[in-house]
């Protein structure tokens, strides 16, 4: 069965950086899109990015734009978040997920059937 | 962006009640939704995509429909393990905006 495993998360003062990585194992890392999702304390989920199969697309929501890159090195089955230039805003709970694709008539439908246990990354002084 | 509106934002319910929660899409998404459930310091965990299909291995008590930017999840006969949070989804476009969630009580 599928296995998503965070870490790197911890303590981080305002404008510092942290990399997260998401270990995967149990199925085929390179075949699958894959996204980072957060979730700041007490509130609900925030997508944050996404990757493609071969690393060639990437897309972020507005607020991390320009600070956080996503990242996969599929010969170690892992994906990875930098993220720089880090905010208060920025505390959560990061969620690595597989994204997985469904055809239904000529269309392709997308959704995140596996998700690890998430890192928490807290930014404070 | 598109944004997802879920209502309500809380309910509560008893042991054998039929639950519906629904999202509405700021533009219209087709059938590009999901929806997830959420426990307490849990990871999300998958019910419905592409708006009715169910995942493998999620009770055929939850169900979901609608298309365009009216979606509903329904929960027939809740069962005491279903008290969590549900969020909806879309995948139109990214990014991949969430609703900002209903939490179902006792």
């Amino acid at each position: 069965e599928a296995q998503l495993v965070e870490s790197g998360g911890g303590l981080v003062q305002p404008g510092g950086s942290l990399r997260l990585s998401c270990a995967a194992s149990g199925f085929t890392f390179s075949s699958y899109w894959m996204s980072w999702v957060r979730q700041a304390p007490g509130k609900g989920l925030e997508w944050v990015a996404n990757i493609k199969q071969d690393g060639s697309e990437k897309h972020y929501v507005d607020s991390v734009k320009g600070r956080f890159t996503i990242s996969r090195d599929d010969a170690k089955n892992s994906l990875y978040l930098q993220m720089n230039s880090l905010r208060a805003e920025d505390t959560a709970v990061y969620y690595c997920a597989r994204d997985k694709a469904f055809k239904r008539g000529s269309s392709w439908y997308g959704f995140s059937d596996y998700w690890g246990q998430g890192t928490l990354v807290t930014v404070s002084s | 962006d598109i944004q997802m509106t879920q209502s309500p934002s809380s309910l509560s319910a008893s042991v054998g009640d039929r639950v519906t929660i629904t999202c509405r899409a700021s533009q219209s998404i087709s059938s590009y939704l999901n929806w997830y459930q959420q426990k307490p310091g849990k990871a999300p965990e998958l019910l419905i995509y592409a708006a009715s299909s169910l995942q493998s291995g999620v009770p055929s008590r939850f169900s979901g429909s609608g298309s365009g930017t009216d979606f509903t999840l329904t929960i027939t006969s809740l069962q005491p393990e279903d008290f969590a949070t549900y969020y909806c989804q879309q995948s139109h476009t990214t990014p991949n905006t969430f609703g900002q969630g209903t939490k179902v009580e006792i």
